[in-house]
């Protein structure tokens, strides 16, 4: 199976800032790695697919980048309601993995 | 649009098997997989299998042995059965399709006596 190692699991920050979360996978993903952020009592909402490609409806401060095992999730200009939990997905190989997740809160 | 809704019993006794309902509108079953996840309270996401267009199946190796996915292309629905619960796996169950492009709005399943 292939690890998703997320980073940070929290992240505190002003509004305004710029923030990067990353993923590293445990092996080569070929770029197959989606983002999602998910408030609480709400179901995760996908934002970004095959690393940079943001879905219909998510804000353009919203970005992604990154190779082979190593991805990141950009967040400029953090606003609100950007406060929630964030999760990387790998959608490479079966089983599809998940990062552990990261909180975004506000400072 | 499409829309995924999960429906099933909010508590399971330990030992007990969950069965749960995904009932799929806006696509067709036959072009479209339907996955399984999975969120403990407070805690992260775990994908748990799924079912692809052509029927087969695929599961997450550390639940396989418990696990079985199946569907109803006729009533657009998709079911989870799960046997030997324990209070571990006490979560929010979600449907989701299309990489997850869209979810259900979760169920929570309780696993207590």
């Amino acid at each position: 199976d292939i690890q998703m190692t997320q980073s940070p699991p929290s992240l505190s920050a002003s509004l305004g800032d710029k923030v990067t979360i990353t993923c590293q996978a445990s092996q080569n993903i070929n770029k197959y790695i989606a983002w999602y952020q998910q408030k609480p009592g709400k179901a995760p909402r996908q934002l970004i697919r095959y690393t940079s490609t943001l879905v219909s409806g998510t804000p353009s401060r919203f970005s992604g980048s990154g190779s082979g095992r190593d991805y990141s999730f950009s967040i400029s200009n953090v606003e609100s309601e950007d406060i929630a939990s964030y999760y990387c997905l790998q959608y490479d190989n079966l089983p599809w993995t998940f990062g552990g997740g990261t909180k975004l809160e506000l400072k | 649009q499409v829309q995924l809704k999960e429906s099933g019993p909010g508590l399971v006794q330990p030992s007990q098997t969950l069965s749960l309902t995904c009932t799929v509108s806006g696509f067709s079953l036959t072009s479209n997989s339907v996955s399984w996840v999975r969120q403990p309270p407070g805690k992260g996401l775990e994908w748990m299998g799924a079912i692809w267009s052509g029927g087969s199946t695929d599961y997450n190796s550390a639940l396989k042995s418990r696990l079985s996915i199946s569907r109803d292309t006729s009533k657009s629905q998709v079911f989870l059965k799960m046997n030997s619960l324990q209070t571990e796996d006490t979560a929010i169950y979600f449907c989701a399709t299309r990489v997850f492009a869209y979810w259900g709005q979760g169920t929570l399943v309780t696993v207590s006596s």
